[in-house]
């Protein structure tokens, strides 16, 4: 079945690390995306790639870092200059970024301790 | 109905009773509106879409109604079951590569 991995499900950061968390799609779609979620809070886009080797920032990228060397991944790096990271992050992708729907991974909670 | 801060609203139903959940979107350009389920823990699923040169959309149990008017977003769930327990967020694309996703109701289907 195709569809969005994203792993590991929970993360434990110490401060001043970076980590890093992976989303890996097989649905052959081209543009994937990096969002956050607080609660009570709408999805605030990071980092979105429309294409292999391109990205741009989305509303809340300070702190945070993002690679498209393949179509089918687009992990995101965590940076020690990002002040609060404790979240739910979610990854998605759609068949390009113009007026389709996005299919989510499960998300991956990242927790500082 | 969609507010924002830090709570989210919430819907309580009875069990086979319809729920109908309420969104204003802010962009009258937008052309695209998204409905998603988000049970708890997990990603969003896509439930329903609908383009701006619709009014209405039926899918299975489910309608959304769109009115440009006063920009509002509903979707209508017949029939609610447990299963049906979850976040609720529309989201409205108004450029391409802009989409908006509201805060969410959250919707509890008392058995």
């Amino acid at each position: 079945d195709g569809g969005i991995t994203q792993s590991p499900k929970y993360l434990f950061r110490k401060e001043g690390q970076n980590v890093t968390l992976s989303c890996e799609q097989n649905l052959n779609h081209d543009a994937m995306y990096w969002y956050r979620q607080d609660p009570g809070q709408g999805l605030r886009l990071i980092y979105y790639s429309q294409i292999v080797n391109d990205f741009q920032k989305g509303d809340i990228a300070e702190g945070y870092s993002v690679s498209r060397e393949k179509k089918e991944s687009f992990p995101l790096t965590v940076t020690s200059a990002q002040k609060n990271p404790t979240a739910f992050y979610l990854c998605a992708s759609s068949i390009s970024t113009q007026n389709y729907g996005y299919t989510f991974g499960s998300g991956t909670r990242l927790t500082v301790v | 109905g969609e507010s924002v801060g830090l709570h989210l609203p919430t819907l309580s139903v009875q069990e086979g009773d319809n729920s109908i959940i309420n969104c204003a979107y802010s962009n009258s350009a937008s052309d695209y509106f998204i409905w998603y389920k988000q049970e708890s823990g997990k990603g969003p699923q896509f439930i329903i879409d609908i383009r701006s040169n619709m009014d209405k959309r039926q899918g299975q149990r489910v309608t959304v109604l769109l009115n440009k008017t006063v920009k509002h977003l509903s979707l209508q769930i017949a029939a609610t079951q447990p299963g049906d327990s979850a976040v609720y967020f529309c989201a409205e694309n108004y450029s391409y590569d802009k989409v908006i996703f509201g805060p969410g109701t959250s919707l509890s289907v008392i058995p």
